[in-house]
């Protein structure tokens, strides 16, 4: 596709409900990022892909949080049992490059999360 | 520990007025990347301009400049005769060269920049 995409653009849940985050990077970009960005902040580092290896899941908030990008190409952001502290922006972004950050990230236009 | 602070929370002028976002950074590596991304309402971020760490020398991009100086830390960006259009928060981010996650950003809070026709 011509930019990131990820699905879907909003997402309303309950408290203790579980959501899936879509993330579809540019074809045959290599490397993936999610980014957490709550109301009036910068986003934050949760988790990072070099294809299907997820290298660095140190930015994950709790073990509620689960990544995985099992074909290196689309990935998945679940949030288990939400709470309402996880209502925030998700954002994925993705590169070309391996040789980073020399190749700037491109980012999608994120999925706002609402717990309710 | 990396950082990046932009103190300007929110910033208004009127078109064409010239406008300057402050970026000051921290970090303790002496190879590092500092980037400027756009964030328009619809939510994407947008990059603008990546610099290195050795590479001190100004850049203009049409209206758009970006001051580099590593004695303060501070990686500021103008806007010569802003538009409307450039209505959006800017975020400055940092970028370190080592660890398992190259390329991992480092965001500051981000300025609301609000151009008034």
């Amino acid at each position: 596709g011509a930019g990131v995409s990820q699905s879907p653009r909003y997402k309303v849940a309950k408290r203790g409900q579980d959501v899936a985050l879509r993330c579809d990077p540019i074809s045959g970009h290599v490397s993936l990022f999610w980014y957490q960005q709550a109301l009036g902040q910068g986003p934050e580092f949760l988790t990072y892909f070099q294809n299907e290896a997820q290298l660095d899941k140190s930015g994950l908030p709790s073990d509620r949080f689960f990544a995985e990008r099992p074909e290196g190409s689309v990935s998945t952001l679940k949030i288990q049992r939400t709470q309402q502290e996880d209502s925030a922006v998700y954002l994925c972004a993705s590169s070309l490059a391996l040789d980073l950050p020399t190749s700037p990230l491109h980012f999608g236009n994120g999925t706002r999360l609402t717990v309710t | 520990a990396q950082k990046v602070t932009q103190a300007q929370t929110e910033i208004s002028v009127v078109e064409k007025e010239d406008v300057t976002l402050d970026c000051v950074y921290e970090t303790r590596d002496t190879t590092y990347y500092l980037f400027w991304y756009k964030q328009p309402p619809s939510g994407e971020l947008v990059f603008l301009i990546r610099r290195n760490s050795f590479d001190e020398q100004n850049e203009i991009s049409g209206r758009y400049s970006w001051n580099f100086q590593k004695s303060t830390s501070s990686f500021n960006f103008t806007i010569t005769a802003s538009q409307v259009v450039d209505s959006a928060v800017y975020f400055c981010a940092l970028s370190i060269s080592r660890g398992s996650t190259l390329g991992r950003l480092y965001f500051g809070r981000g300025t609301q920049l609000t151009v008034w026709p």
